[in-house]
């Protein structure tokens, strides 16, 4: 099955520096790549997601890059704020074939230090 | 509002009492899901549901029940709850199978002693 790796397990920055989370991923059927953020206290709501088509994307402070052939993804988030802070997952998923079941990696904790 | 709620958000129970967790949607969507969350190991699949009694395991399905008799509702249910399955519970939904987004429940926080 899909194994999905997260790096790293805790970012600590300071307000306006960039962050960077990346992930690994086994699967090379997998064509799905979200990004969930996990406030405190509260489910994980989805935040940005690639498909495998794409090479990157972004919105606003937030962007995503994937490398098929590395299987590699990251997450990029530039001027970090305070209300960044949280724990993010990647996930990835392949489309069809029967395969409903996204793999989450094990989350990152960012901490945004004001 | 469209929202994922589940009840109870807390709950501490003993070994062995059967205990359900509800859990509801008011999008419409077909796909729920299942999980937990442990330090350190991220999220988890514990079942899922493609539609009206059709459900299926995910990767952590042992010590679990669930049921889909209508489309809004799909609880999970613990017969004999054990102290291992102490853990942070979070129901999900989403509009259909393939690369929709899910939407997650404010979590269950379930400690069996």
């Amino acid at each position: 099955g899909e194994n999905v790796e997260q790096h790293p397990s805790t970012l600590s920055v300071q307000e306006g520096d960039s962050a960077v989370i990346k992930c690994t991923y086994s699967d090379s059927a997998s064509n799905y790549f979200p990004w969930y953020k996990q406030e405190l206290g509260k489910g994980p709501q989805l935040i940005i997601d690639i498909r495998s088509n794409v090479g990157e994307k972004k919105d606003q402070r937030i962007a995503v890059t994937l490398n098929k052939t590395a299987k590699h993804f990251s997450l990029h988030i530039t001027e970090t704020q305070p209300e960044d802070s949280a724990v993010y997952f990647c996930a990835a998923k392949a489309s069809g074939g029967g395969s409903y079941i996204p793999t989450f990696g094990r989350g990152t904790s960012l901490i945004v230090h004001p | 509002e469209a929202q994922v709620t589940q009840n109870p958000r807390y709950l501490i129970t003993v070994t062995g009492k059967k205990l359900t967790v509800t859990c509801s949607q008011n999008m419409n969507h077909e796909y729920m899901s299942w999980y937990r969350q442990d330090p350190g190991l991220g999220l988890r699949q514990i079942y899922y549901s493609m539609n009206v009694e059709v459900t299926d395991k995910g990767d952590v399905p042992e010590g679990y029940k669930v049921s889909r008799k209508e489309k809004r509702n799909f609880p999970l249910i613990l017969e004999s709850p054990s102290p291992n399955q102490t853990s942070l519970y979070f129901c999900a939904s989403s509009l259909a199978r393939g690369d929709y987004e899910q939407y997650f429940g404010p979590g269950t926080r379930l400690t069996v002693t």
